[in-house]
């Protein structure tokens, strides 16, 4: 158990529709990340938060969106659902977000979309 | 950012040592090597990183050249548990210490 939660754990949604994930870090982590794997993209870095502020982007469309709340939770926003976007999305955690700092993942959310 | 490159597969003999390498040849002076696994669809699960000198914890061995240029991660006595992918990563030296996951190696421990 890597001390970060992820909820839902699965999620069953159809086209042109919006869900939330969640992401709440380990204790006294300040820097959360989000990764999305599908089968043919594997693991890709979505965007970086660090103590509320966004720090990195990545390949993240411009459909999705993320915030990380002051108790240091963090949110996706996923909207306009396409069938692509199915996949596993992972969200990490890390003390401070430098070169130094170990990521730990949570358990991911699988999201299908029909 | 360093790109990494590993085989990709591999089998270890349960028990055995196993050795994964891994090759950065571009990476940067402050640029860390980490080691990930990930056991079917399951997070990825933190191993060892290291940036010069050679690393051990509880789970593995980081073993990285002088040059830098390529490191190998040892796991000691491998288990069943052990069958996994293992992703060699180099953290960029931009701001964000974000995480660009290659295709991996996946390990095959037979009995």
């Amino acid at each position: 158990d890597s001390g970060v939660t992820q909820t839902p754990k699965h999620l069953i949604t159809a086209t042109g529709q919006r869900v939330t994930l969640r992401c709440s870090p380990r204790s006294g982590d300040l820097s959360v990340y989000w990764y999305q794997q599908s089968l043919d993209q594997g693991l890709q870095f979505l965007i970086q938060y660090y103590n509320g502020e966004e720090r990195a982007k990545g390949n993240i469309l411009e459909r999705f969106s993320a915030q990380q709340f002051p108790d240091l939770h963090s949110e996706l926003n996923l909207s306009s659902l396409e069938l692509g976007d199915s996949a596993l999305y992972f969200c990490a955690s890390s003390t401070q977000g430098g070169l130094s700092d170990e990521q730990f993942f949570g358990p991911g959310t699988r999201l299908t979309v029909l | 950012d360093a790109k990494t490159t590993q085989p990709p597969s591999m089998d270890c003999a349960e028990g055995r040592a196993a050795n994964l390498p891994c090759n950065h040849s571009t990476i940067s002076g402050n640029e860390y090597v980490y080691w990930y696994r990930q056991i079917h669809s399951q997070g990825p699960q933190y191993i060892i990183h290291g940036l010069k000198n050679n690393e051990t914890n509880e789970m593995a061995s980081l073993i990285i050249t002088e040059d830098r240029k390529s490191s190998t991660l040892i796991l000691p006595h491998a288990t069943l548990r052990d069958t996994a992918v293992y992703y060699c990563i180099v953290s960029p030296s931009n701001t964000g210490n974000q995480f660009y996951f290659g295709t991996g190696t996946s390990l095959t421990v037979i009995p």
